[in-house]
């Protein structure tokens, strides 16, 4: 099956420093690579994804890459505030109509402080 | 619309009890998924479904069985809790599979 390994586990940042957390993935077949957030108590909530026929996305102080051949993406905050304190989690799943369609496989988070 | 919701919020249960988490959505997704996830650790699938009576096994399905008759609900049933099981279970759906998952509050469940 798919394993995603995330990296670091911790990262601790100045208000105003960038922030990159990366990801590995072990299938080929993953071809849909979202980002979630989590607050201490709060569900998860997507903060970018990406598909596999992309290589990076922007959304405003937030981006991500992908490179397919290493198998590896990462997700990148720019000026970060004290409000982006929380536990970031990536995943990997595959969307075509394959053994893997429909699996998710989720890193084990990285728990980013950003420091005022 | 209210989204997913799931109930109970929290549940405490002695070994050998069984019981049922709910979960339900009101945006017609057609992919629906259960995560459990335990402290200091990301989540891992348990069980999903790509369509109303489609069901699949993820990661780690030992102990729990799912049913999808409609398109709404998707209740996560636990067999006989062990103390194992102890954890917070997430529901999610997503207009598709490879589509944003919409998480549910989450129910923390204590076997004891």
């Amino acid at each position: 099956g798919e394993n995603v390994e995330q990296h670091p586990s911790t990262l601790s940042v100045q208000e105003g420093d960038s922030a990159v957390i990366k990801c590995t993935y072990s299938d080929s077949a993953s071809n849909y690579f979202p980002w979630y957030k989590q607050e201490l108590g709060k569900r998860p909530q997507l903060i970018i994804d990406i598909r596999s026929n992309v290589g990076e996305k922007k959304d405003q102080r937030i981006a991500v890459t992908l490179n397919k051949t290493a198998k590896h993406f990462s997700l990148h905050i720019t000026e970060t505030q004290p409000e982006d304190s929380a536990v970031y989690f990536c995943a990997a799943i595959g969307v075509s109509y394959n053994t893997n369609a429909g699996k998710s496989t989720f890193g084990d988070g990285t728990t980013l402080t950003v420091k005022p | 619309n209210a989204g997913v919701t799931q109930t109970p919020k929290f549940q405490v249960l002695k070994t050998g009890q069984s019981m049922t988490l709910q979960c339900a959505q009101d945006m017609n997704h057609e992919y629906m998924s259960w995560y459990r996830q335990d402290p200091g650790m990301g989540l891992r699938l348990i069980h999903y479904s790509v369509g109303a009576g489609i069901t699949d096994q993820g990661e780690v399905p030992n102990g729990y069985n799912v049913s999808r008759s409609t398109t709404e609900d998707f209740p996560l049933r636990l067999l006989s809790a062990a103390p194992s099981q102890t954890s917070v279970y997430f529901c999610a759906s997503s207009y598709s599979v490879g589509n944003e998952q919409y998480f549910g509050p989450g129910t923390r469940l204590t076997v004891t």
